[in-house]
């Protein structure tokens, strides 16, 4: 069964760091490109980041540029978002996507809230 | 930086209507499209890529169309289970853009 399930999340004050987890399983993770996706509460889907299956190509969201830092580790079939100088407009449920051709899989997501 | 214009923001419509929304990319994307249904507290699923492909699993009803920087997603015959709000996504250029979707309500 094909699963990414996401972590990391919570309530953190503005100016904070936060690391968002994803780990996957019951697929080739190594082979797959990944995104990272946001939504704000009530508001629509914004892509965020993204890392190429090997990780030579890095793409970000004007947004969030210079603040986030997406990586990756094959060998623990692991996706990662770095999150520093978090604002009040980081606050989203952030999803993990991964995308081969034609399989196309989410995670549940994981709540961060920014706010003092 | 592309952005995508998605019409209409919301429908309402009977089960068994044809129903068609648009996004319209700011400059030509090729068929680097895809549409997305999400249902009230689920997460997204991917219907459509390459602006045309079915996504396996996907029921037939569903169709998407366009080229460049005019894409269409059909509904042939609208569902009960239809009831969700749609996003296209081109993923042409960096960044990548959704647009703001479309929220599909049955009457």
């Amino acid at each position: 069964e094909v699963q990414l399930v996401e972590s990391g999340g919570g309530l953190m004050q503005p100016g904070g760091s936060l690391r968002l987890s994803c780990a996957a399983s019951g697929f080739t993770f190594s082979t797959y490109t990944m995104n990272w996706v946001r939504q704000a509460p009530g508001k629509g889907l914004e892509w965020v980041s993204y890392i190429s299956s090997d990780s030579s190509g890095i793409q970000y969201a004007d947004s969030v540029k210079g603040r986030f830092t997406i990586f990756r580790d094959n060998a623990k079939n692991a996706l990662y978002l770095q999150m520093n100088s978090l604002r009040a407009e980081d606050t989203a449920v952030y999803y993990c996507e991964g995308d081969s051709g034609g399989y196309d899989y989410w995670g549940q997501g994981t709540l961060v809230t920014v706010s003092s | 930086d592309i952005q995508m214009t998605q019409s209409p923001s919301s429908l309402s419509a009977y089960v068994g209507d044809r129903v068609t929304i648009t996004c319209r990319a700011s400059q030509g994307i090729s068929t680097h499209l895809a549409w997305f249904q999400q249902k009230p507290g689920k997460v997204p699923k991917r219907l459509i890529y390459g602006a045309s492909i079915l996504q396996s699993g996907v029921p037939s009803r569903f169709s998407g169309s366009g080229s460049g920087t005019d894409f269409t997603l059909t509904i042939s015959s609208l569902q009960p289970e239809d009831f969700a709000t749609y996003y296209c996504l081109q993923h042409s250029n960096f960044p990548w853009k959704f647009g703001q979707g479309t929220k599909v309500e049955i009457k």
